[in-house]
């Protein structure tokens, strides 16, 4: 069962837009959320993280947002670019749980 | 600074051959993972190693083995490969015993079984 679930296979924006990739779960055990970005031929890389206690969380450019109630959460990027265009999976854990759960991923194509 | 490294990045099987994949991390981590990636699933948990000494089963085990051989070395075996097995494979590790922070992982291991 995916627990962890991305909707969405692939987002295409323009430059200079924003992105916005969503993730739901369905386990409402899991207390900590991630997101990482991942290029061809390379492994995932993180890339931000929020704590079940907020429900925002801002890097740079990057913004995750948590919605317990819903239990979802997406990913801003703003303003997008080009070497953003990679694919994003979105990942949860619970408390000192080792087995964090991803979603399928989805792939961002900023164009020029 | 390698970070998390492993080997082979390629491999090519028959069905019932076996093979292991060999992870090694330099950043002094506790835990250490080892992860298959296929089309539509994300990527899936095979075993884990919270500490050296310590290994436990995540959501897809069957069919592999794992060593944590010492702090820095974490194994993965396959001893009867099957197609099914075909992914690309990746280990991780991770600071502390628990999974609140961030994975970092190596570049990954293509792994077709014919």
């Amino acid at each position: 069962d995916q627990q962890v679930k991305q909707n969405s296979p692939s987002l295409s924006v323009q430059e200079g837009r924003i992105s916005i990739l969503n993730c739901d779960y369905t386990n409402s055990m899991f207390d900590y959320f991630l997101w990482y970005k991942k290029y061809p031929a390379e492994g995932p890389t993180f890339l931000i993280s929020i704590s079940s206690i907020k429900d925002k969380n801002e890097d740079g450019r990057f913004t995750v947002f948590l919605n317990k109630s819903a239990k979802h959460l997406s990913l801003h990027i703003v303003p997008s670019q080009p070497g953003d265009s990679a694919v994003y999976f979105c990942a949860a854990s619970a408390g000192n749980n080792n087995d964090m759960r991803f979603g399928a991923g989805t792939r961002l194509t900023v164009k020029p | 600074n390698a970070g998390v490294t492993q080997t082979p990045k390629f491999q090519v099987l028959k069905t019932g051959q076996s093979m292991t994949l060999q992870c090694a991390q330099d950043m002094n981590h506790n835990s250490m993972y080892w992860y298959r990636q296929d089309p539509g699933m994300g990527l899936r948990l095979i075993y884990y190693s919270a500490s050296e000494g310590t290994t436990d089963k995540g959501e897809v085990p069957n069919g592999y083995n794992v060593s944590r051989l010492n702090k820095r070395e974490f194994s993965l075996r396959l001893e009867s490969a099957a197609p099914s097995q075909t992914s690309v494979y990746f280990c991780a590790s991770s600071r502390g015993h628990s999974n609140t922070g961030e994975l970092f992982f190596g570049e990954g291991s293509r792994l077709t079984v014919l």
